[in-house]
């Protein structure tokens, strides 16, 4: 069975403080993919990468950094957590080359910021 | 640029009823097209899917059907059962694009009541 997994389903932090956020995926996916989710504004892409070592900005990456050292492991870094990064991250993989572009998906980790 | 726009909620049913969540994209050329559901404290799971113009994605008693000439992507079920209560998520991608993500709307609750 596909998995997806994050390392953490709830974390409380604070202000200033520097945060990882670590996915990983069971598929041999290329792409592995961070939104953020919040009430009203539903899914933002904050960060995708297609290869080891490559990463691409996505709708909102200020504030956000990632890493992807090996295939299979997606991070995501709060290198100064603030309160307006409280929220639910969900990290998604899906295949290269042709395919329909479905998306698999972690369980989310809910990250709040004091 | 590409966008999707689905019916805000929250949508509150009596169980059997019939459901409709309307949504519609903008986007050039043929994306893929999606709708994902989200059970309370779960991750997205991909519910159906179509890749093509007139095609229809059935799972679970819902059904959407890819339409081009109005550019929208209604879910629809029969008759809806308490456990279908969830956010149910639209959205689209362009295959075989590295990189890729994921373009989704803002989401739809659904409440289902016996």
């Amino acid at each position: 069975d596909v998995k997806v997994t994050q390392s953490s389903r709830y974390l409380v932090k604070r202000t200033g403080e520097k945060v990882f956020l670590e996915c990983v995926q069971d598929m041999d996916h290329e792409n592995m993919f961070w939104y953020r989710q919040d009430p009203g504004l539903g899914l933002r892409l904050i960060y995708f990468s297609y290869d080891v070592k490559m990463k691409e900005k996505g709708d909102i990456p200020e504030g956000y950094s990632v890493s992807r050292e090996k295939k299979e492991r997606f991070s995501l870094i709060l290198e100064s957590a603030s309160t307006n990064q409280t929220s639910m991250y969900l990290c998604a993989s899906t295949t290269g080359g042709a395919n329909t572009g479905e998306l698999f998906f972690g369980e989310g980790s809910r990250l709040t910021v004091l | 640029g590409n966008s999707v726009t689905q019916m805000e909620g929250p949508v509150t049913l009596s169980e059997e009823a019939f459901l409709t969540i309307n949504c519609t994209y903008t986007a050039t050329g043929y994306p893929s097209l999606f709708w994902y559901v989200q059970y309370p404290g779960e991750g997205l799971q991909l519910l159906l899917k179509a890749t093509k113009a007139d095609d229809k994605g059935s799972n679970k008693g819902f059904e959407a059907t890819y339409r081009k000439e109005t550019t929208s992507f209604h879910l629809e079920k029969g008759s809806v059962q308490v456990s279908d209560s969830a956010v149910y998520f639209c959205a689209l991608r362009y295959p075989d694009q590295a990189g890729t993500a994921l373009i989704f709307g803002k989401g739809t609750t659904l409440s289902v009541s016996s």
